[in-house]
């Protein structure tokens, strides 16, 4: 099966500064990626969908100044929390798919804001 | 989007088959029934999905109904790797092919 990657698994970070999230599908051309979060012992909740080469959409409620995507490839897309807080502390996952058909996710990054 | 109902828990013995509802009442004709599982601390993995006809893999089978206004995932022989949450989602071609999670279904396998 496709398999996406995800970088780095766990992250831990001074609040203020910026963290870069990579997701990448390892054995295929993604047209689109998608971000989710999810908190503890909650659903994943979808943040943006990104298709390659132009600006990610971002769901209603999801600040596009501090979730900041980058879609430059067909097999990368970075998520970067800018200014981190302890309320952005959440799992962060990626999923990847080929035209549109079924979602191939990654295996989430946990992001903890000291 | 189009919502999905599905129970909070559900158990299982080791070795028996489970049987998965999901209640999506309001589909529509475009939407394809998509089922992922997700084990603690790990991305969600794609089960199984259809659009009018059963549908069967090697991890499970989706059954539909006819009017398609509920599916059950039907896993044959529950295993304790089985355990995790299953989420039941329609998928909407005609809206940029996104996934709305819902809150799933947390499946115990006792052994």
């Amino acid at each position: 099966g496709a398999v996406v990657s995800q970088h780095p698994s766990r992250v831990i970070c001074k609040s203020g500064t910026s963290v870069k999230i990579e997701c990448r599908s390892l054995d295929f051309q993604a047209t689109t990626m998608f971000w989710y979060r999810q908190f503890p012992k909650q659903s994943l909740m979808l943040m943006a969908t990104s298709n390659e080469g132009s600006k990610a959409t971002y769901e209603q409620g999801v600040e596009k100044d501090k979730f900041l995507i980058n879609h430059a490839s067909l097999t990368l897309s970075t998520l970067t929390v800018t200014s981190a807080h302890p309320e952005d502390s959440s799992f962060y996952i990626c999923s990847a798919s080929i035209q549109g058909n079924e979602q191939f996710f990654g295996p989430g990054t946990r992001l903890t804001v000291l | 989007d189009a919502k999905t109902t599905q129970p909070n828990s559900m158990e299982s013995n080791e070795e028996e088959p489970v049987h998965l509802p999901c209640n999506h009442s309001t589909i529509s004709g475009t939407d394809y029934i998509h089922w992922y599982r997700q084990l603690p601390s790990q991305g969600p993995e794609y089960v199984i999905h259809g659009l009018t006809s059963n549908v069967n893999n090697r991890m499970a089978s989706l059954a539909i109904a006819e009017d398609r206004k509920s599916s059950t995932l039907i896993l044959h022989r529950a295993t304790l790797r089985d355990a995790a949450v299953y989420y039941c989602i329609l998928r909407d071609v005609d809206y940029g092919n996104k996934l709305v999670f819902g809150a799933g279904t947390i499946l115990r396998v006792k052994s």
